[in-house]
């Protein structure tokens, strides 16, 4: 039973550049949330997907945007990168349970360096 | 929304000593408590849960019991082993309607000497 799993696993931007990043849940899980964790910090909330719809947001600008597939997987964009983009971004999936406890299933995340 | 305060680290550990790590949330309501572990190089992993005032939870050695009047959930384990080494996370779960997501602390860095 594959876990999350996320690509790319590491890459390198330049300032002003776009990026998109990719997440499967699960096996059986159709919720999936992104966090991005700064060096040395514990994970920040992005969004949340359920159904193809963004359920709720966390504390981020416009510039981060997502998406849900019909499949439950899911995109992050980031556009007009900025330095402090820099960081690791983690995708979580939960199923009909874990949305009612919060227990989410973490992929090994994507490291992302803006330059 | 929620916040939660976690011990600050780093914190090293001969093998078998007692751990603590503090733990102390704001939160609305009642909700779920998780500690969460990131084992170096891994994602993070769910290491143990609480659902209502005062449940424990517990794995592989690890405690922590839901506090309701001190608003706590301390993570303890009696004797640590080198392969305890990672990083803690404490992360209580808010909802709004029907969604919910959890917010994290900082983070322990642990480090297990033989």
């Amino acid at each position: 039973d594959a876990g999350v799993t996320q690509s790319p696993t590491h890459l390198i931007k330049t300032r002003g550049q776009q990026v998109t990043l990719r997440c499967s849940p699960k096996s059986g899980h159709d919720t999936v949330s992104w966090y991005q964790q700064a060096l040395g910090q514990g994970p920040q909330f992005i969004f949340q997907y359920y159904e193809e719809e963004e359920r709720q947001r966390g504390n981020f600008p416009d510039r981060f945007s997502g998406h849900q597939f019909p499949n439950y997987s899911s995109e992050l964009n980031v556009n007009a990168l900025l330095l402090g983009d820099s960081a690791l971004y983690l995708c979580a999936s939960s199923g009909t349970s874990g949305i009612d406890t919060g227990e989410l299933f973490f992929g090994e995340g994507s490291r992302l360096t803006v330059l | 929304g929620n916040s939660v305060t976690q011990m600050e680290g780093p914190v090293t550990l001969s093998e078998e000593a007692f751990l603590t790590i503090n733990c102390t949330y704001t939160a609305t309501g009642y909700p779920s408590l998780f500690w969460y572990v990131q084992y170096p190089g891994e994602g993070l992993q769910l290491l143990l849960k609480a659902t209502k005032a005062d449940d424990k939870g517990s794995n592989k050695g690890f405690e922590a019991t839901y506090r309701k009047e001190t608003t706590s959930f301390h993570l303890e384990k009696g004797s640590v082993q080198v392969s305890d080494s990672a990083v803690y996370f404490c992360a209580p779960n808010s909802h709004s309607g029907s969604n919910y997501k959890l917010t994290f602390g900082k983070g322990t860095l642990l480090t297990v000497n033989p």
